[in-house]
């Protein structure tokens, strides 16, 4: 059965440090993956998504992940960190359905704290 | 462009009442999708539907229906409402035809249910 890990339920990390948020997949096929972001009082925002290609992706806000097959990861990256990417982080990966990859499995998220 | 619209924004319920909650998304999506958020869980999917007229059970489903009369709605109902559905409830839709948005669900901000 498809799954995703997020071993780390909470994150601190001070403004202007690097970031690494970590996410394990299990899935029989190539998958599909995404990490969204959750602002306190808001819904998903999609930051960046893998489906094929180049295994390091580009997002918005500055992030990146990298898709590493051999290691089943897709782990999410920033070089600096601002205040206001305190938020929740999930990675999910796409299960395919009716012909596509459109039915989500998500991880149980990692939430991040930012010290200024 | 609105995107996905989620109504009502909060409900506080009693032990067996019954409510809607409505999804409406502007964008022509072929999918559209019912989640529950619980802490420490992630999202888990209630129900999906893969065209109008047509509803799936999720991952949980049970003490929920769905109905989708229309293409661009989607509706949750709760029957007789448990304090076990207390939750953080999301809509997404997602196309299928249009090959840029294939694969990516878009989020509503999200219903926050308290049953007493």
């Amino acid at each position: 059965a498809q799954s995703v890990t997020q071993p780390d339920i909470h994150i601190t990390v001070s403004e202007g440090a690097s970031l690494e948020l970590r996410c394990n997949y299990s899935y029989g096929a190539t998958p599909y993956l995404f990490w969204y972001v959750q602002s306190p009082g808001q819904g998903l925002q999609l930051l960046l998504k893998y489906f094929s290609g180049d295994t390091l992706v580009q997002g918005i806000k500055g992030f990146e992940a990298e898709f590493k097959r051999s290691q089943s990861s897709f782990n999410l990256r920033k070089p600096s960190v601002h205040w206001s990417d305190a938020a929740e982080y999930f990675c999910a990966v796409g299960s395919q359905f009716s012909g596509g990859y459109n039915k989500l499995i998500f991880g149980a998220g990692t939430r991040l704290a930012v010290h200024p | 462009n609105a995107g996905v619209t989620q109504t009502p924004k909060f409900r506080v319920l009693k032990t067996g009442q019954s409510m809607t909650l409505l999804c409406a998304q502007d964008m022509n999506h072929e999918y559209m999708y019912w989640y529950r958020q619980d802490p420490g869980m992630g999202l888990r999917l209630i129900h999906y539907s893969v065209g109008e007229g047509t509803t799936a059970k999720g991952e949980v489903p049970d003490g929920y229906n769905v109905s989708r009369l229309k293409k661009q709605n989607f509706l949750l109902g709760l029957e007789s409402a448990a304090p076990s559905q207390t939750s953080v409830y999301f809509c997404a839709s997602t196309a299928v035809l249009v090959a840029k948005d294939k694969n990516i669900q878009y989020f509503g901000a999200g219903t926050r249910l308290s049953v007493l």
